[in-house]
């Protein structure tokens, strides 16, 4: 099984301030079409999941640009260029290029 | 609007089995992949199987092949988990998850799985 691995996992951040988390997958994500199935997903308090990124760097509908991906191989990046209240939550990186689909363990975004 | 909405989640004893249904709509069912993902609470996620648009082919986690089978309901645009053998640590919440592009682009409610003598 492809094995992510994310960190910090927990960061506090002080309000317009970026925040940067970094997802390593133990083996390459690039697919044999081609694409790099990576994507970041984050989950409020009480809340299911919500698709942020898929394939490394494309924002999802309805996803404010604040958010950004980046990376390629095995190293990515998702970055908030300026934190707002309504980012607490955790957020995770998936890869779906091979079964079974991995998830990181999750990073903990709080506000100073 | 896309929707998935969970039900069948409840509280069986060891061994026991439960079936767990999800309703979409607001999309056309029968060209999406479907996931279900369950997380412990408190805990983060963790994949359990999918299902193709037709429901030819499926695949499942370690920790419940043998015990968990995927199936779907096109006419109905309903994905279902049957769950037998159910063991404590198959507790969890439960989501049913639409893919797209490998990713999972929307997300039902969930619905509670406790396994508890």
């Amino acid at each position: 099984d492809i094995v992510m691995t994310q960190t910090p996992l927990s960061s506090p951040v002080t309000l317009g301030q970026p925040a940067s988390i970094s997802c390593r997958s133990s083996q390459s994500l690039v697919h044999n079409d081609g694409n790099t199935y990576l994507s970041w997903l984050q989950q409020r308090p009480g809340q299911p999941p919500r698709l942020l990124i898929y394939k490394i760097s494309n924002r999802f509908s309805g996803v404010p640009d604040r958010f950004s991906g980046s990376g390629a191989g095995s190293d990515f990046t998702l970055k908030i260029s300026r934190v707002e209240a309504e980012d607490v939550g955790i957020y995770y990186c998936m890869q779906a290029t091979e079964f079974p689909r991995t998830f990181g363990q999750g990073t903990k975004v709080e506000i100073k | 609007e896309v929707q998935l909405v969970e039900s069948g989640g409840g509280l069986v004893q060891p061994g026991g089995s439960l079936r767990l249904s999800c309703a979409a709509s607001g999309f056309t069912f029968s060209s999406y992949w479907m996931h279900w993902v369950r997380q412990v609470p408190g805990q983060g996620l963790l994949w359990i199987s999918r299902i193709d648009s037709d429901g030819s082919s499926t695949t499942y986690a370690d920790s419940v092949k043998g015990r968990f089978t995927i199936s779907r309901d096109n006419s109905k645009n309903t994905l279902y988990l049957q769950m037998n053998s159910l063991r404590a640590e198959d507790t969890a919440l439960y989501y049913c998850t639409r893919a797209v592009s490998g990713a999972f682009d929307n997300w039902g409610q969930g619905t509670l799985v406790t396994v508890s003598s």
